[in-house]
């Protein structure tokens, strides 16, 4: 099981705009980074820190955090960002174990 | 632009260890966690665990008893080996590059996976 907690799946009508939520007690104090990941690729990065996106990454992705919840949100989705998803944190141990979210599979429709 | 690349068998047998390394090009191993994640068909991604390039090494607790990794700084390269495994340790194996900060970490470079498959 994770302790980050992630729904399956979200769709989007294309141009529209989709959050996705992870939850987890670790992001009380700590932030997560994203990952897209699309089929038969190796994840990549997207978004981490306080809004931090590497070089090439769109600035339609951002990211906002409320208590316990981190959310990432693709405002104006395009065809390209259909993908899986994934938050990564810290575990709530304290030990410095990294930990990921199930994956949210995004569909634009 | 730094390029990780894993190698290794893509089929171990029930019971024994699994073994990979991965290379490290274009950058240095120096300030960097050196981490192992993987991806069981189908699934999710889970971490296994990371090496800092000073040596000291963070498991995941689930995988900590069967699980070492090394590092050789002299051939850019680091390496996993996991022991006693099961049709369960079937998945795709990411070597990964990752920074932790004192509120954020994250994963900046990914090799682009091999499939180990446990079976006889």
């Amino acid at each position: 099981s994770s302790e980050l907690t992630q729904d399956p799946a979200v769709s989007v009508a294309l141009g529209q705009t989709v959050s996705i939520a992870c939850q987890g007690d670790s992001l009380r104090n700590y932030f997560a980074s994203w990952y897209q990941q699309k089929p038969g690729q190796a994840p990549i990065l997207v978004i981490y820190g306080d809004n931090n996106r590497p070089s090439g990454i769109p600035d339609r992705f951002s990211v906002s955090t409320s208590g316990n919840t981190a959310s990432l949100t693709i405002t104006g989705a395009q065809a390209e960002d259909e993908a899986d998803y994934y938050c990564n944190s810290r575990d709530i141990s304290g030990a410095f174990n990294w930990v990921f979210g199930g994956g949210t599979r995004v569909t634009v429709l | 632009q730094v390029q990780l690349q894993e190698a290794g068998p893509g089929l171990v047998k029930p019971s024994e260890t699994l073994s990979l390394t991965c290379t490290v090009s274009g950058g240095s191993i120096s300030g960097y966690y050196w981490s192992w994640i993987r991806q069981p068909p189908g699934k999710g991604l889970e971490w296994i665990g990371y090496m800092y390039y000073s040596g000291s090494t963070n498991y995941n607790p689930s995988l900590k008893s069967r699980v070492t990794t090394l590092l050789d700084t002299s051939k850019n390269q680091f390496s996993l080996r996991l022991n006693s495994v099961t049709a369960a340790d079937t998945a795709v194996y990411y070597c990964a590059r990752g920074l932790d900060y004192a509120d954020y970490a994250r994963i900046d470079s990914w090799g682009q996976g091999t499939l180990v498959t446990v079976s006889s």
